[in-house]
């Protein structure tokens, strides 16, 4: 079974903290996502990553980064957490190619206060 | 990515085949038909996808049709664990230069009744 394993279920930050949201996958997959999502929103891709070292942005990048320095291991980091910033965090991981799957993880539940 | 059409909800009796049908009358040769289901406050759960043929394995069934413009996905033996919301998605992949995004649609809430 593919297992993408999200650092932390829930957290509670300051304004102004640095955050840092950890995802590993076991499966050895190149693409790795992170999204956010909110309620009559959806699904929001914040980062996507092809490869170690190798990042694009997604739709809302803005105040947050992303750090890929081994193949399993994605990384999500608030700068400076902020409250618009509340939300949930996923995760996610594929092997490249048409009609892939893409596995999510069980989420981060971010406030930030 | 094509559009995608579901009921916003169903019910179905435990240990009964609960039957959940999708609409995509514009999707393209490439498209992929996807499953994925979400239970409150978890992270979505794929189910199955498949191209053309039905397809099967140990959770569901996929039935799309000839024409490839509708699609249902079958859960044999409904158990209450099973309530979720359940998205339709249509799509190439995920990866490099496809954008994705992951667009849920409206969704059908499946409940399944004791």
């Amino acid at each position: 079974d593919v297992k993408v394993t999200q650092s932390s279920r829930y957290l509670v930050k300051r304004t102004g903290e640095k955050v840092f949201l950890e995802c590993v996958q076991d499966m050895d997959h190149e693409n790795m996502f992170w999204y956010r999502q909110d309620p009559g929103l959806g699904l929001r891709l914040i980062y996507f990553s092809y490869d170690v070292k190798m990042k694009e942005k997604g739709d809302i990048p803005e105040g947050y980064s992303v750090s890929r320095e081994k193949k399993e291991r994605f990384s999500l980091i608030l700068e400076s957490a902020s409250t618009n910033q509340t939300s949930m965090y996923l995760c996610a991981s594929s092997l490249p190619g048409k009609g892939n799957t893409i596995y999510f993880g069980e989420g981060s539940w971010l406030t930030v206060v | 990515d094509a559009k995608t059409t579901q009921p916003t909800s169903m019910d179905c009796a435990e240990g009964r085949a609960a039957n959940l049908p999708c609409n995509h009358s514009t999707i393209s040769g490439n498209e992929y038909v996807y499953w994925y289901r979400q239970i409150h406050s978890q992270g979505p759960q794929y189910i199955i996808h498949g191209l053309k043929n039905n397809e099967t394995n140990e959770m569901a069934s996929l039935i799309i049709t000839e024409d490839r413009k509708s699609s249902t996905l079958i859960l044999p033996h409904a158990t209450l664990r099973d309530t979720a919301v359940y998205y339709c998605i249509v799509r190439v992949a995920w990866g490099r230069d496809t954008g994705n995004q992951f667009y849920f649609g409206t969704g059908t809430s499946l409940t399944v009744i004791p």
